[in-house]
C-alpha cells in the first residue's frame, strides 16, 4: 500500500469546516483512499473512501485531486465531538484486508 | 447491541504470564482482524480470520502470540510470558466480507508489569 502524508495537528473553530489534507504521490491506480478517526479511548471508526471522484455522505466530504496524488477530508460544520485523530490510509479494495496506518492527524476543534 | 465487543476492557498482568482477549464480532460478518495500537502510534495488523482460518499470520510479533476463531464468530488472541512490550490497546474488527469497511471494537488496554 502507499504510504501517506498527514499533518501531525491541526486546530479548528467549531461551526466551521475542517479540511484535512493527506499526500499519497506513490499511489496506485487501484488504490482507494479510505479515511478513519479515533476518538480519545474509543476504537476507530469509519468515514468514507474514494478512489478518483469526490465523495459525501452524512459525515463527511472526500476531494481528490485529478492526479490523484493528494486528498481532503472535509467535515463542514465541525463540532466538539469531532475531536479525534484522523487517518488516511489508501489500499486496495477487496484485495487487500490490511489497512497500513500512519500517525494521523490530531484534530482539535476549539469552541 | 449491534457492534463489535471486546472483553476485558482492561487488564493489567505481571510479566510471565499469559492473557486472553476476546472478541465478539458483528453477527454475520466473516471477516475479523486483530490490531496492536502502542501509546501515540497507528494501528499494526496482527492477523485476519475469514471464517475460522487464518490465512495470514505474519503480523504476530512472536511465537508467543497466537489467535483462533470458532464457529465463525469469536475470537481469542492469546498472548503467552507476557513481556512488558506486549502493553498497547489491542483493537479487533470485523467486515462482511474481506476488503469491505472495518467495523472496530473499543478495545482491550493491556498492561504488563
Amino acid at each position: 500500500d502507499a504510504k501517506t502524508t498527514q499533518p501531525t495537528s491541526m486546530d479548528c473553530a467549531e461551526g466551521r469546516a475542517a479540511n484535512l489534507p493527506c499526500n499519497h504521490s506513490t499511489i496506485s491506480g487501484n488504490e482507494y483512499v479510505y479515511w478513519y478517526r479515533q476518538i480519545h479511548s474509543q476504537g476507530p471508526q469509519y468515514i468514507i473512501h474514494g478512489l478518483k471522484n469526490n465523495e459525501t455522505n452524512e459525515m463527511a466530504s472526500l476531494i481528490i485531486t485529478e492526479d490523484r496524488k493528494s486528498s481532503t477530508l472535509i467535515l463542514p460544520h465541525a463540532t466538539l465531538r469531532d475531536t479525534a485523530v484522523y487517518y488516511c490510509i489508501v489500499r486496495v479494495a477487496v484485495s487487500n484486508y490490511q489497512l497500513i496506518w500512519g500517525a494521523g492527524t490530531k484534530l482539535i476543534i476549539k469552541p | 447491541g449491534a457492534g463489535v465487543s471486546q472483553s476485558p476492557s482492561n487488564k493489567v498482568t505481571e510479566k510471565g504470564k499469559d492473557v486472553e482477549l476476546r472478541c465478539d464480532p458483528i453477527s454475520g460478518h466473516t471477516a475479523l482482524y486483530w490490531y496492536r495500537q502502542s501509546l501515540g502510534q497507528g494501528l499494526e495488523f496482527l492477523i485476519y480470520f475469514q471464517g475460522n482460518s487464518a490465512p495470514d499470520k505474519s503480523g504476530l510479533p512472536s511465537d508467543r502470540f497466537s489467535a483462533e476463531r470458532t464457529g465463525g464468530s469469536v475470537s481469542t488472541l492469546t498472548i503467552q510470558r507476557t513481556q512488558q512490550e506486549d502493553s498497547a490497546v489491542y483493537l479487533c474488527a470485523s467486515s462482511f466480507r474481506i476488503g469491505d469497511e472495518q467495523f472496530f471494537g473499543p478495545g482491550t488496554r493491556l498492561t504488563v508489569l
